[in-house]
């Protein structure tokens, strides 16, 4: 069974610092892996899709690094307003197409 | 990408009671999940639905309590039988995007059993 591991569980930080949020997972053998943001009481947006095979994606002030082989992804956040503030959570795809989510990092972003 | 209406979008309901959550899809997608998010935690698989043929539940997780149908490439709905407070939860409806790579989710029920 995946075991997703997320840290840290929270963080918070001023307005316009680089966010740096880690996902560990311990199944290798992943199709691809996506990186979601949940406002409270509401449901997932996607973010970031990285696939299996690449290294790196990115989208905005968002960039996703993956490391298959060790079992890891970094979501980095450049220059972070308040609109940021929310829970991000990692979500690693097996080949059976299902999704294994973290507990995910609740991020406040302070004006 | 795709987009899903869920409805309702909370509910409170009695214990013993049965609720009915629907999950509306714009494209037709193969593969339809339901997932459960308890306060607090994160998302736990409950099943799979694919059309034409009987959902896949995951451990923890029967048929008896959250019957689950899948009549077309588009709908789905996830019952919630026979209710207590332990159900409460957020509920949510998730698809794989065209090509079987992106999931997308639908809004959530925030359902509250008293």
């Amino acid at each position: 069974k995946q075991e997703v591991t997320q840290i840290p569980a929270a963080l918070s930080v001023p307005e316009g610092e680089n966010l740096v949020l880690n996902c560990s997972f311990t199944d290798s053998a992943i199709y691809n892996l996506q990186w979601f943001r949940q406002d409270p009481g509401k449901g997932l947006t996607s973010l970031l899709l990285i696939q299996s095979s690449q290294r790196e994606q990115t989208s905005g002030r968002l960039n996703a690094s993956l490391d298959k082989s060790s079992g890891r992804s970094t979501l980095y956040i450049a220059a972070s307003q308040p609109g940021d503030s929310a829970t991000y959570l990692c979500a690693p795809r097996s080949n059976d197409y299902k999704l294994s989510f973290g507990a995910g990092t609740t991020v406040t972003v302070r004006a | 990408s795709a987009v899903i209406s869920q409805k309702p979008s909370r509910d409170i309901c009695q214990r013993g009671t049965s609720l009915t959550i629907q999950c509306q899809v714009d494209s037709q997608v193969t593969m339809m999940f339901w997932y459960r998010q308890q306060p607090g935690q994160s998302l736990t698989l409950i099943a799979t639905a694919n059309q034409g043929s009987e959902a896949t539940y995951e451990s923890g997780f029967v048929i008896d309590k959250f019957p689950i149908s899948r009549p077309n490439l588009t709908f789905s709905t996830l019952t919630v039988s026979n209710m207590s407070p332990e159900d409460s939860s957020i509920y949510l409806c998730s698809v794989q995007g065209p090509g079987g790579t992106e999931a997308f989710f639908g809004q959530g029920t925030r359902l509250t059993v008293v």
